[in-house]
């Protein structure tokens, strides 16, 4: 069954700390991993997308890393802000040839205090 | 939001009444989508439409329906056989870029009285 699990469900860090958010996955074939962001009450927005040959991209202060063979992807915060707060979501997805279904995971509620 | 918009922002329906969604892109996507959002739970698919006058269902279609007659409008219908609708809907787009990245409206959040 194609899943993506994340991990934690929830995190709360100080503001200025770094944060790493988990995401492994069983879907397949594979064609590229998104994180998306959403803050509360708003839709999602991309932050970053890979494909299987690239484990590594950077938007700002997110970094998100991809190990195609485990499966596995993390998303890294750095010197987190008041503004990171919010949900991130891991998404995968099947490739042009199945339609580009998209799974998605419940996402990781991150909350940054002052 | 990427130039998709959704309206109302938040619904208020009675048992047995049916709503409609509006969904507007104009970013000149082909494939438009609805999605969704219980707490706790992944996106789910509703419906998807890659093109003009066509449209597919989801992972949860039952209750729901949808038309495509422009390119740049996709309502989704709640109707009431949809038998837990209380919700966040969210509309997404795709242009067909490499990645087939999808673009998400703002949402609009529905609850049953």
């Amino acid at each position: 069954k194609n899943q993506v699990e994340q991990s934690p469900q929830s995190l709360i860090i100080l503001e200025g700390k770094n944060c790493t958010l988990q995401c492994n996955y069983t879907v397949s074939p594979f064609s590229n991993l998104r994180w998306y962001k959403q803050d509360t009450g708003r839709g999602p927005v991309s932050l970053t997308i890979m494909t299987f040959s690239e484990n590594t991209k950077s938007n700002g202060r997110y970094t998100a890393t991809l190990d195609a063979d485990t499966k596995q992807s993390s998303l890294h915060i750095t010197a987190s802000q008041l503004s990171d707060s919010a949900s991130y979501i891991c998404v995968v997805s099947a490739g042009r040839e199945y339609g580009n279904k998209l799974v998605f995971g419940a996402g990781t509620i991150l909350r940054v205090k002052s | 939001d990427g130039g998709i918009t959704q309206s109302p922002k938040y619904l208020f329906r009675k048992e047995g009444q049916n709503v409609t969604l509006s969904c507007e892109q104009n970013l000149n996507h082909d494939a438009m989508y609805w999605y969704r959002q219980d707490p706790g739970q992944g996106l789910r698919l509703i419906y998807y439409s890659q093109i003009v006058n066509d449209f597919q269902k989801g992972d949860i279609a039952e209750g729901y329906s949808v038309s495509r007659e422009k390119k740049e409008s996709f309502p989704l219908t709640v109707t009431s056989a949809q038998k837990n609708p209380t919700a966040f809907y969210l509309c997404a787009s795709t242009g067909g870029s490499s990645y087939n990245e999808q673009f998400f409206g703002p949402g609009t959040r529905l609850t049953v009285l």
